[in-house]
């Protein structure tokens, strides 16, 4: 089993929709990172939370240390916002790298 | 713009060929890792680098190799290529080795034909 397990791994919305992508996790940390990732490759750092709620836009991501879950919500989906969205961890005993979810493919269509 | 710059973007090779992917960190920072990302295995982290010193290692082959100069720029060395380590290899940077936050790099896209 994975140390880190999105869902859903695959998510189709039409535009304008509200948008929750989960992550679970199984091992002590000390920081979770919400990244996106586009068609072209490259990955964005969005978020890096260790507790409580964050929110840029119309993005907002939360997390429950004592539960292990944290969740990424979109607002008024747009089709710019397809990509694909990455949960990673830093593990509390891992130094500072981190180990990846499999990733949340989103489509938006218009 | 993350600040952090990869080279080069695309590389194709032949198997059995040795490259070197290049990695300049945001100004100030000077955390440098390495991730591969492959279709199979997701990303993975591979190497850390701390101010010119080797923090942490990962599911590194040991035909993979890094190295962090006095500059800071970090170069990630993969000789006997194989097909299986066509991937993207991505360097990410951070202000130091604790809890912040890690910029990514654009990637570079390895195929080994």
């Amino acid at each position: 089993k994975n140390e880190v397990e999105q869902s859903p791994q695959n998510l189709t919305a039409q535009e304008g929709e509200f948008i929750t992508i989960n992550c679970s996790y199984s091992v002590g940390i000390s920081a979770l990172h919400w990244l996106q990732q586009h068609p072209g490759g490259g990955i964005v750092s969005l978020f890096m939370l260790s507790s409580g709620k964050k929110k840029h836009g119309r993005l907002i991501a939360t997390i429950n240390i004592q539960e292990k879950h944290s969740s990424l919500h979109i607002t008024a989906s747009h089709p710019r916002d397809s990509a694909v969205y990455i949960c990673a961890v830093r593990r509390r005993s891992g130094g500072s790298r981190l180990t990846f979810g499999e990733g949340t493919q989103l489509t938006v269509n218009p | 713009d993350s600040g952090v710059t990869q080279t080069p973007k695309h590389l194709i090779t032949a198997t059995g060929q040795r490259v070197t992917l290049r990695c300049s960190p945001r100004s100030g920072d000077l955390s440098v890792y390495w991730y591969q990302q492959s279709l199979d295995q997701g990303l993975q982290f591979l190497i850390q680098y701390y101010n010119g010193e080797e923090r942490a290692k990962g599911n590194i082959l040991e035909r993979f190799s890094a190295q962090q100069f006095p500059d800071l720029h970090s170069e990630l060395n993969l000789s006997s290529l194989e097909l299986g380590d066509s991937a993207l290899y991505f360097c990410a940077s951070s202000v130091d080795s604790l809890n912040t936050e890690a910029f990514f790099g654009q990637g570079t896209r390895l195929t080994v034909v």
